[in-house]
């Protein structure tokens, strides 16, 4: 089945640029979804199609596709963007959903 | 104001069976694909699976793990999402969300899980 490989965690001062990114084989050839999750809540879609932000989610948050890695770009990072982030394809040869294991970002 | 609230967690023995329900409002769900993802403590996401409309089949679609032990169902007469767990392993122990997958008027017009419940705990152990 499709494998999706994050880094465990970033960390970065606030006001900075954080980049984490999403690894799969050909990933460009799939649609991928970002999701946020704070602690002790269910997680919130902030990119989806590769780059697409749903309407309530900040310009700060943006997305890109490419060869084998997808991108969640967080500009001016704040200590509210302090979450998990779990990147998704649809992996059509498994007809199954696949969730990359989650970026720890923390705001110093 | 779309809700989901799922119910039916609990403790459970191995090989014990348990019926996750998630109530929907606020929104068209026999209009909605929904899906179910849990989540181990402390760890990542996990999709379980899926059920389309019943325009479409009604069809189900499976993670490799659970298949041929969890089954899905819908009820749109009551505007209700079931899981039905059998033989129930410890790794499956976890939070259990529902979550919409494919709705059209959803933040991202049906390309992601727009809405999601709280989830419900789910416990296997002797």
């Amino acid at each position: 089945s499709y494998v999706l490989t994050q880094p465990p965690s970033v960390s970065l001062a606030p006001g900075k640029t954080a980049r984490i990114t999403c690894g799969g084989n050909n990933i460009a050839s799939q649609n991928v979804n970002w999701y946020q999750q704070k602690p002790g809540q269910a997680p919130v879609v902030v990119i989806y199609y590769d780059d697409d932000r749903p309407s309530g989610i900040p310009e700060r948050f943006s997305g890109s596709n490419s060869g084998n890695t997808a991108t969640l770009t967080i500009s001016r990072v704040e200590a509210g963007d302090e979450a998990d982030y779990y990147c998704q394809v649809w992996d059509s040869s498994s007809d199954s959903w696949v969730f990359g294991g989650g970026t720890k970002l923390t705001v110093l | 104001e779309v809700q989901l609230v799922e119910s039916g967690g609990g403790l459970v023995k191995p090989g014990g069976s348990l019926r996750l329900s998630c109530a929907a409002s606020g929104f068209t769900f026999s209009n909605a694909w929904m899906s179910w993802v849990r989540q181990s403590p402390g760890k990542g996401l996990e999709w379980v699976g899926r059920i389309k409309t019943k325009t479409e089949g009604g069809t189900t679609d499976f993670a490799a793990p659970v298949k041929g032990r969890f089954s899905i169902s819908r009820d749109d007469s009551k505007n209700t999402l079931y899981l039905q767990m059998n033989s129930l392993k410890t790794e499956d122990r976890g939070v259990y969300y529902c979550t919409t997958d494919n709705y059209p008027s959803g933040y991202s017009s049906g390309l992601a899980f727009d809405y999601w419940g709280q989830g419900t705990l789910v416990t296997v152990s002797s």
